[in-house]
């Protein structure tokens, strides 16, 4: 498609469950990123696909959270076990020559 | 480290004009701009890249000082469709297009 899609829009959750997101990215671009913006605007990022292949993963808490970029699939973000400070907007955008174009963004409430 | 932005917020008369700076402690391949309305998703200005290659926005034009490792966005003869919150993401070329930001700058258009 010619624009990140990303679902659900919102998502609430109790503290403990289970949480996932999708993302299609735009077809042809090799770079998916994924994003969290908190409340205070600041955007921190999670981790980076080339492809199917994780590039890098450096801003994941690997404890509780996973990410998958699978061939023929949407894009998935999943956290194990929520907090309440994983409450945030999670954005994914995908690249194919440098400028992201996001996703419109998946609100999830941890209560 | 994350880029620092000044100033955290701006308030303009329509047809006035805005300056957006952004500075960082590390070499850059690459800086990008967005601009995010409440509620939105980030939309990409502008990309200005080491070697001087600029590619963005039409009535945005931004600099990149390579040595000094910042940036600025100039909005000239604002509108009120320019408010919005400006991020700067900076790449320091590690291949991946994994983008930076910093805290935003808020900039609020009023007629």
């Amino acid at each position: 498609g010619e624009e990140v899609a990303q679902t659900p829009k919102h998502l609430v959750r109790g503290e403990g469950q289970k949480a996932k997101l999708y993302c299609a990215p735009i077809k042809g671009h090799s770079y998916v990123f994924w994003y969290q913006q908190v409340l205070k605007n600041e955007f921190k990022f999670l981790i980076s696909f080339q492809n199917e292949n994780v590039f890098d993963e450096t801003g994941m808490p690997k404890e509780r959270f996973s990410a998958k970029c699978l061939p023929n699939s949407p894009c998935s973000l999943e956290i194990q076990a929520t907090k309440l400070e994983d409450s945030a907007v999670y954005f994914c955008a995908s690249s194919q020559s440098g400028e992201l174009f996001f996703g419109e963004g998946s609100r999830l409430t941890v209560l | 480290q994350q880029p620092v932005q000044s100033p955290q917020a701006v308030i303009l008369r329509e047809g006035e004009d805005a300056v957006i700076n952004c500075s960082s402690s590390k070499a850059l391949y690459s800086v990008h701009w967005y601009r995010q309305k409440h509620g939105e998703a980030p939309v990409f200005l502008m990309i200005l890249l080491k070697g001087g290659e600029q590619k963005g926005h039409d009535k945005i034009s931004a600099s990149f000082n390579e040595k000094k490792q910042q940036s600025s966005l100039y909005l000239t003869a604002s509108q009120l469709s320019y408010s919005g919150t400006y991020f700067c993401g900076t790449d320091s070329g590690a291949g991946s297009y994994q983008l930076t930001f910093g805290k935003g700058t808020k900039l609020s258009v009023i007629p």
